[in-house]
């Protein structure tokens, strides 16, 4: 079945310093592929997204690439702050008749230190 | 737009019982997908309504069902309730297949 896997589980890093979150999917559909953001207690929100005809795409501190051939994708912060520690979710969507089904990956969360 | 609401927030219950969830989704969105998160792990996808009917499903047992009504908002109703059941369950609204937005969950213990 349809599978994604998140590496690390953990990261803990110092202020300022750049986070990598690493995925990787089964599913050869998966043509979508968010990334959300949940801090304790909150609903997951979304902070950026690819679509499979992009390899690379950037909004401020975050960006992600896409690897379609190696069905890897990556979360890439820059200039971490504090208020980006929470745990971060990948995920892999397919588009099926009459809908899509989206799998998440295990989450990785971040700690940044001040 | 008030986003997507669920009800209720938290909830108690005990082995065998049965429960209900509701959402009502983001003003507009057409798709509904349930989701249920265990304490520490990802979100696992249950199922998903469109037009009043069960699109997809994940690998949940038949005790676990659902339904949407007209006007979008959907249920979920779990049946025979164990303990692996507790989790937090969240629903998702779409418009673009793909894109969800999340509701702040309703948080299930079942003792």
């Amino acid at each position: 079945g349809e599978n994604v896997e998140q590496h690390p589980s953990t990261l803990s890093v110092q202020e300022g310093d750049s986070a990598v979150i690493k995925c990787t999917y089964s599913d050869s559909a998966s043509n979508y592929f968010p990334w959300y953001k949940q801090e304790l207690g909150k609903r997951p929100q979304l902070i950026i997204d690819i679509r499979s005809n992009v390899g690379e795409k950037k909004d401020q501190r975050i960006a992600v690439t896409l690897n379609k051939t190696a069905k890897h994708f990556s979360l890439h912060i820059t200039e971490t702050q504090p208020e980006d520690s929470a745990v971060y979710f990948c995920a892999a969507s397919s588009l099926y008749t009459g809908g899509f089904k989206t799998i998440f990956g295990a989450g990785t969360r971040l700690f940044v230190k001040a | 737009d008030a986003g997507v609401t669920q009800s209720p927030t938290h909830l108690i219950k005990t082995r065998g019982q049965q429960v209900t969830l509701r959402c009502s989704p983001k003003s507009g969105h057409d798709t509904v997908s349930w989701y249920q998160q265990a304490l520490g792990q990802g979100p696992q996808f249950i199922f998903q309504y469109y037009e009043e009917e069960e699109r997809q499903r994940g690998n949940f047992p038949d005790r676990f069902s659902g339904h949407q009504f007209p006007n979008y908002s959907s249920e979920l109703n779990v049946n025979a309730l164990l303990l692996g059941d507790s989790a937090l369950y969240l629903c998702a609204s779409s418009l673009v297949p793909g894109e969800l937005f999340f509701g702040e969950g309703s948080r299930l213990t079942v003792l």
